[in-house]
């Protein structure tokens, strides 16, 4: 089915541990991004993508980078986990051509930081 | 800036009661888009409604229904006759009409509906 894939769903890191949240396309969107959800804070953007060869900072990118690998690939690194990191990664995909498209979402990655 | 309000953290209602789902927004821009999105138990994020700000006709599809008003920067959700397969998270999110269409989400609200 077309859409995008998140992967991992779960994952447990210790404190400064480092890892790569992978996320693909297939719906040829130009646009892509990286939210985190926490309890009663709604979605907070992380990094967004544009376009391919383009990336910038969201709301929250501290302790993140990213790299958007190609058009259907936006990846979200964390380089040294803290605590603070727990929580639900949504990666998003959008047709950037006009602005009443709505977002493709992920099913999510769960990460506990401990 | 634009930033969207959610002002009810929880609803809770009884099967078959209404529900209304508040949301107020903030946006300095003369075109932008305003959507609805349900987050059930499972955790994925489902698309309900787009709105542009050209458009204020309210609108039904089925149970769901939304409220549209520019003059007091809301856009409120109504679910009829609620149904425990209604029980989720809902967000209210908000996108400017042109440059680089980032969502801007509410702090959602809970709705549990009891049997």
């Amino acid at each position: 089915n077309a859409g995008v894939t998140q992967t991992p769903k779960f994952q447990v890191l210790k404190t400064g541990q480092s890892m790569t949240l992978q996320c693909a396309q297939d719906m040829n969107h130009n646009s892509m991004y990286w939210y985190r959800q926490d309890p009663g804070m709604g979605l907070r953007l992380i990094y967004y993508s544009a376009s391919e060869g383009t990336t910038d900072k969201g709301e929250v990118p501290n302790g993140y980078n990213v790299s958007r690998l190609n058009k259907r690939e936006f990846s979200l690194r964390l380089e040294s986990a803290a605590p603070s990191q727990t929580s639900v990664y949504f990666c998003a995909s959008s047709e950037s051509g006009h602005a009443a498209y709505g977002y493709t979402f992920g099913s999510g990655t769960r990460l506990t930081v401990v | 800036a634009q930033k969207v309000t959610q002002a009810q953290t929880e609803i809770s209602v009884v099967e078959k009661e209404d529900v209304t789902l508040d949301c107020v927004y903030e946006t300095r821009d003369t075109t932008y888009y305003l959507f609805w999105y349900k987050q059930p138990p499972s955790g994925e994020l489902v698309f309900l409604i787009r709105r542009n700000s050209f458009d204020e006709q309210n609108e039904i599809s089925g149970r769901y229904s939304w409220n549209f008003q520019k003059s007091t920067s809301s856009f409120n959700f109504t679910i009829t006759a609620s149904q425990v397969v209604d029980s989720a998270v809902y967000f209210c999110a908000l996108r400017k009409g042109s440059g680089d269409y980032k969502l801007s989400f509410g702090a959602g609200t809970t709705v549990t509906v009891r049997a």
